[in-house]
Formats: structure tokens, C-alpha cells, sequence
């Protein structure tokens, strides 16, 4: 079991472009949820998908914004970049259900320069 | 809103020392509560959990007891490693409505040999 798989593990990009995440959820899993880790602090959650839906948003602006496969693999999209978008970005997927445990990937280090 | 907080860090301890790392919470309903454990360079990794009142969460010779009355969710380890030195996250869910993790800001645990 390959367990989640988050690509790439690192990039830089410049203020104003635009850059895409990808997460492969553990097998078996289907939801996938997004969580931003600025240095030195807790993840905060972005939003989760569900049967290639939004289900669930978290206080961040319209820039962001996502999209999940029919295989449960999802995107992370962010927009017009800026310096303070630079962090540790989490994929967590689970299943759908009451007390199910989220298994988290590795993490993409985005960083705008 | 829900939220957690944590003792701030870093907590610095002799091999074989006692840990307490304090953790309380603040949530309309009853949460889960999770601790997650970061190793330089990696994911979360979810280190134990406790789904109602009272309930003792363990694994790798940590606990954590949850406290309704105190809302609070303490992580222990009666001897710690030079292993177990990562930075501890605690967090809850809500069985109900958004299922989306709230973290503390964490607390980095260095051990000395």
C-alpha cells in the first residue's frame, strides 16, 4: 500500500503565477482533503472533496481552489500567487463515515518568490 | 468556532525523561481528539486518538486521556527517546458537520541523549 502520494515535493514559482498540486489517496480511500502548514504553525484546512465535489470549505480566498478524479486523485489549484501562499502544502484522504482516521501525505513545499 | 491550544515549544528533555505536553481544546459539541507526530522533512502521522469522554488513547508507549470536564487532551510518555524528538500536533474533529481536522499550533520536543 503506497499510502498517500503527494507530487511534486518541492517547487518555486514567482509571485502572480499560477501552480498545481496533486494527491493520489491511500487505496480504499475516497476523500480528499487539503490543508496549508505555514512554517512554524499547524496545518489549516483549505477544503475537502467527495464524490468529485466540494464539500467542505475552510476561510480561504477564491484563488484556491481544487478538483478530484473518478480515481479520488484530486488537485490543488492556487492563483495569482503571492509571497504569503508560500508553505507546506498537506493532502489528507479518508473515507467517508463517522470517526475514520485521515493518513496524510508528505507534502508539496511550495515557495513564491 | 473550534479551536485548539497548545503548550508552546520547544520543550527540551533528557533521554529517559517524563513528557507532558499540555493540549485543551474549545468546541461547540463533542469532538474527537487526535495527536499527530511531524518528523523533520515528513507528513503526519497520526499518533493516537480518543473518540469520547474518558477514552485513553495509546500507542508507542504514549497516552492521552480525554477530559470533558477540563476539555483537555494532555499527550504523556513516562521515558522518552532521542527518537521520539518531532514536533507533536493536537487536534479534534466534530462526529458531526465539518469533518475537517482544526490543529494546535504545535510544539517541537527535542531529546537529548
Amino acid at each position: 500500500d503506497a499510502g498517500v502520494t503527494q507530487s511534486p515535493t518541492h517547487l518555486i514559482k514567482t509571485r502572480g503565477q499560477q501552480v498545481t498540486l496533486r494527491c493520489s489517496p491511500k487505496s480504499g480511500h475516497d476523500t480528499v482533503s487539503w490543508y496549508q502548514q505555514a512554517l512554524g504553525q499547524g496545518p489549516q484546512f483549505i477544503f475537502q472533496y467527495y464524490e468529485e465535489e466540494e464539500r467542505q470549505r475552510g476561510n480561504f480566498p477564491d484563488r484556491f481552489s481544487g478538483h478530484q478524479f473518478p480515481n479520488y486523485s484530486s488537485e490543488l489549484n492556487v492563483n495569482a500567487l503571492l509571497l504569503g501562499d508560500s508553505a507546506l502544502y498537506l493532502c489528507a484522504s479518508s473515507l467517508q463515515g463517522r470517526n475514520t482516521e485521515a493518513f496524510f501525505g508528505q507534502g508539496t513545499r511550495l515557495t513564491v518568490v | 468556532g473550534n479551536s485548539v491550544t497548545q503548550m508552546e515549544g520547544p520543550v527540551t528533555l533528557s533521554e529517559e525523561a517524563f513528557l507532558t505536553i499540555n493540549c485543551t481544546y474549545t468546541a461547540t459539541g463533542y469532538p474527537s481528539l487526535f495527536w499527530y507526530v511531524q518528523y523533520p522533512g515528513e507528513g503526519l502521522q497520526l499518533l493516537l486518538k480518543a473518540t469520547k469522554a474518558d477514552d485513553k488513547g495509546s500507542n508507542k508507549g504514549f497516552e492521552a486521556t480525554y477530559r470533558k470536564e477540563t476539555t483537555s487532551f494532555h499527550l504523556e510518555k513516562g521515558s522518552v527517546q532521542v527518537s521520539d524528538s518531532a514536533v507533536y500536533f493536537c487536534a479534534l474533529v466534530m462526529d458531526t458537520g465539518r469533518r475537517a481536522l482544526t490543529f494546535g499550533s504545535g510544539t517541537r520536543l527535542q531529546v537529548q541523549p
